[in-house]
């Protein structure tokens, strides 16, 4: 199965700041790479589809970019309700896997 | 309003079943890829079964052979048979949706249902 590895585990930035996430994959998921945010007690929100595209209702702050191996996700300018947990999913392959996270916490 | 909302978690003994259910409304359900994700406590997500708008399923290795999905078009509905249950599938299940083509990317969550395995 395809591994994903995120990097940081834990990101602390100040709102304003910019924010930069790392996934790695353990073979070309070309770009089928899914984000989504997860805030504590609720279910995941899709953010971005496909590496780059930006799901409905999704603020422009919130950019994707990469293909193959190394993806990244950007945040342009934190604000306060950005901070939650960030994860990858790949959809290229079964089984579907999620990478283990990155913390995205207040500074 | 977009809506997903699961049922029947609860308190199992281990190598006892459950079956969850979720039910969907706001969308056009027969339309779209359905799944189930569930999440231990603190830890990350972890796909654990998906079935397509055609019927096609599929699930991972640590559940195949004791979980079953399926689902039910006429009644927005599709279910998790869960078998042979062990400490190691104690978490929280969601219940989300994809519309195809961007099937995988789940635009549609419900907010939940607990399974406890324990003795």
């Amino acid at each position: 199965e395809i591994v994903l590895t995120q990097s940081p585990a834990t990101l602390s930035l100040s709102p304003g700041e910019r924010a930069t996430l790392s996934c790695r994959a353990s073979q070309s998921v070309y770009n089928f790479l899914v984000w989504y945010q997860q805030k504590p007690g609720q279910a995941p929100r899709l953010l971005i589809y496909d590496a780059s595209n930006r799901a409905t209702g999704i603020p422009a702050r919130f950019s994707g970019s990469g293909s193959g191996t190394d993806f990244t996700l950007t945040i342009s300018s934190l604000e306060p309700e950005d901070f939650a947990v960030y994860y990858c999913q790949q959809r290229t392959d079964w089984p579907y896997t999620f990478g283990q996270g990155t913390k995205l916490e207040i500074k | 309003e977009v809506q997903l909302v699961e049922s029947g978690g609860g308190l199992v003994q281990p190598g006892g079943s459950l079956r969850l259910s979720c039910a969907a409304s706001g969308f056009t359900f027969s339309r779209y890829d359905m799944h189930w994700v569930r999440q231990v406590t603190g830890k990350h997500l972890e796909w654990v079964a998906a079935i397509g708008f055609a019927g096609d399923t599929h699930y991972p290795d640590s559940v195949k052979g004791r979980f079953t999905i399926s689902r039910e078009n006429a009644k927005n509905s599709f279910y998790l048979q869960m078998n042979s249950l062990r400490d190691g599938d104690a978490a929280v299940y969601y219940c989300g949706g994809a519309l195809p083509p961007i099937t995988g990317a789940l635009d549609v969550w419900g907010k939940g249902t607990t399974v406890i395995v324990s003795s």
